[in-house]
């Protein structure tokens, strides 16, 4: 899997749209861009995937560059409760996937903790 | 839609006692199941996993043990802790043709 790299900290006025980064300069073809948010004392919630087209679901907007190399989670209007700790991960789509085998082990980097202020 | 139990959600257990961490599943079937263990200020490192029924494999060799009893059910046990084996426990489920893992809240064990 592709090495991301993610600031370490961000501060995000209630209210307003959260842009967290994530360089994964390193992506090859078949790699998508996943993104978790880990809230204190809780286990990661998914929030949203992409390989190239840029998406969107009900928690949040993910922008991939036209090359790849970095993406944009973005919160549209910050909550306190979005503090947390964003985890940028990139990995391929395992044909296993289809057949259930294989580990698909899950790896976090140290993501970027987000903190909204009032 | 589907849910992920996880349960106690917290728990202190004296070096030497034994475990029994339960992870239950709603609303898919056959669901492929993971154990993963943080320290604190660490990563996810995977324990366990499982494609079905009774179908465990091992990631990490240690005196921890799954089992998987009934279809959306996973079981993560010790006969010993160890001070070591302190950390959040979590369970995670991913369905077939997806590659999405699901989380669930997590367990809390601190071994004394």
């Amino acid at each position: 899997d592709a090495k991301t790299t993610q600031p370490p900290s961000m501060d995000c006025a209630e209210g307003r749209a959260a842009n967290l980064p994530c360089n994964h300069s390193t992506i090859s073809g078949n790699e998508y861009v996943y993104w978790y948010r880990q809230i204190h004392s809780q286990g990661p919630q998914y929030i949203i995937h992409g390989l190239k087209n840029n998406e969107t679901n009900e928690m949040a907007s993910l922008i991939i560059t036209e090359d790849r190399k970095s993406s944009t989670l973005i919160l549209p209007h910050a909550t306190l409760r979005d503090t947390a700790v964003y985890y940028c991960i990139v990995r391929a789509r395992t044909g296993l996937a289809y057949s259930g085998a294989g580990s698909y082990q899950l790896t976090f980097g140290k993501g970027t903790k987000l903190s909204v202020i009032p | 839609s589907q849910t992920i139990h996880q349960w106690p959600a917290t728990l202190v257990q004296p070096v030497g006692s034994p475990l029994s961490l339960e992870c239950t599943v709603e609303g898919t079937s056959n669901p492929n199941l993971y154990w993963y263990r943080q320290a604190a200020g660490r990563g996810l490192q995977l324990l366990f996993y499982s494609v079905g029924i009774g179908q465990i494999s091992s990631e990490v060799p240690q005196n921890l043990s799954a089992s998987r009893p009934q279809d959306r059910q996973f079981i993560l046990s010790s006969k010993k802790l160890l001070l070591s084996d302190s950390g959040f426990y979590l369970c995670a489920w991913r369905g077939w043709g997806t590659d999405t893992q699901y989380f669930g809240p997590g367990t809390r064990l601190t071994v004394l």
